[in-house]
């Protein structure tokens, strides 16, 4: 199954690199920010959320940073492995009535041996 | 495995037809959510179903529709189809109908891969 079909912005490292992967979210009123990890012939698995009240939130190997002022949100991947070569989606949704996360994009993330 | 079955995996169809994807949610998760995923739009809202209910709807066009039943599997109607409705078709489901915390977040299937010829 192939998402990673798309034309994605691709980051290449090497294992054991730490990798910092960016978004750029559109919708200033957005208090929810998730991340999400999808592997070639998968479905979008979550890996951290963080909500607008805060600026930073950690994980496991994983770091997210939410800069409201400029809407960016990044995550950061400690000792990058093979195995966290994936598409990355940051998804964004505001948190009042029904809900409907927008996604962004995505980056390929490429982890060389 | 996320919990959230979709079937099939994989279909191909022509032009002009009609096709039903199918959707189990995540056992005790009330709301199903349809995105579509193609080459040149990335992953896209279509609608959401809440407890039998719609809730919310997308980029949804006319042409598609969709049901959760009581049961709370959904199925998702592509009819009259064109070779643009060649996607990536993923269900997924969240205990709520409100993304208020993480325990809420979407889990997402596998997906049905749609290839329309």
């Amino acid at each position: 199954g192939e998402s990673v079909g798309l034309h994605l912005p691709t980051l290449s490292v090497q294992e054991g690199d730490n990798s910092i992967i960016n978004c750029a979210y559109s919708n200033s009123a957005s208090d929810y920010f998730i991340w999400y990890k999808q592997e070639s012939g998968k479905g979008p698995q979550f890996i951290i959320d963080i909500r607008s009240n805060m600026d930073k939130r950690q994980g496991q190997r994983v770091t997210v940073l939410l800069n409201k002022t400029v809407k960016h949100l990044s995550l950061q991947i400690a000792a990058t492995q093979p195995g966290d070569s994936a598409v990355y989606f940051c998804a964004e949704s505001k948190n009042t009535g029904f809900q409907k996360l927008v996604f962004g994009t995505g980056t390929r993330l490429l982890v060389s041996p | 495995d996320s919990g959230v079955t979709q079937t099939p995996k994989h279909l191909i169809t022509a032009t002009g037809q009609r096709v039903t994807l199918r959707c189990s949610p995540r056992s005790g998760d009330l709301s199903v959510y349809w995105y579509q995923q193609s080459l040149d739009q990335g992953l896209q809202f279509l609608i959401q179903y809440y407890n039998g209910e719609e809730r919310a709807k997308g980029n949804i066009l006319e042409r598609f529709s969709a049901q959760q039943f009581p049961d709370l599997h959904s199925e998702l109607n592509l009819s009259s189809l064109e070779l643009g409705d060649s996607a990536l078709y993923f269900c997924a489901s969240s205990p709520r109908w409100v993304i208020a915390t993480g325990a809420n977040v979407l889990t997402f299937g596998a997906g049905s891969r749609l290839t329309v010829l």
